[in-house]
């Protein structure tokens, strides 16, 4: 399966500190992207990161991409209560031009 | 604004029963897609729609119909519904086909099959 891994599968940490979620893959991408689904809801596309990108950030959100380990991961500085969420990486697989893959996600759980 | 939306929001069938899911967008996006998201997985495409007039299978077609009604709206059907379709539906619009931008989600469709 070319589905991207996500890494823990459950994370639960204090408001304020640092949350650290990675995502894992097996063929060469075009981009990879990390979206956030609060519960009972849609998802809502937080960050792309292409191939040739190393590091990017948006706002609190840092993301890396390390193609030769096939892996990336979202960094969340200073978390907030409300970034309770599940978190799921993408992956836009090379020689697949119209379907993103996605991960089974982290759930995220951010404690006052 | 609405962005995506979805109907129903939760719905129970029987075996063997049919139903139709509606997805409409008012971004004036090109392609919409249709995902189911199951426990301890992540979203699978059932079947997208590159553009008006047209639709493609996705990972997960088998049991599923679909039709682009114009631009806006992308529905899918269930013909005949199996346990095995319990899940949580999802449309999803984007400007262009292709995986190079994001994707926008509507809030879902929670389908129980007894």
């Amino acid at each position: 399966s070319q589905q991207g891994e996500e890494d823990p599968q459950a994370l639960s940490i204090q408001e304020g500190e640092n949350a650290t979620m990675n995502c894992s893959y097996k063929t060469s991408i075009n981009n990879l992207q990390w979206y956030r689904q609060n519960s009972g809801r849609g998802l809502v596309h937080l960050i792309l990161i292409r191939s040739n990108e190393r590091e990017k950030h948006s706002g609190r959100l840092r993301v890396t991409l390390d193609t030769s380990k096939k892996s990336s991961s979202l960094l969340i500085t200073a978390s907030r209560a409300a970034d309770t969420a599940s978190y799921f990486c993408a992956t836009a697989h090379s020689g697949s031009a119209r379907q993103l893959t996605f991960g089974s996600g982290t759930q995220l759980t951010v404690l006052p | 604004n609405a962005g995506v939306t979805q109907t129903p929001k939760f719905q129970v069938l029987k075996t063997g029963q049919s139903m139709t899911l509606q997805c409409a967008q008012d971004m004036n996006h090109n392609s919409m897609y249709w995902y189911r998201q199951d426990p301890g997985m992540g979203l699978r495409l059932i079947y997208y729609s590159a553009s008006e007039g047209t639709t493609d299978k996705g990972e997960v077609p088998n049991g599923y119909n679909v039709s682009r009604l114009n631009k806006r709206e992308f529905s899918l059907r269930l013909e005949s519904a199996a346990p095995s379709q319990t899940s949580v539906y999802f449309c999803a619009s984007s400007v262009r086909p292709g995986t190079k931008m994001s994707q926008y989600f509507g809030p879902g469709t929670r389908l129980l099959v007894l």
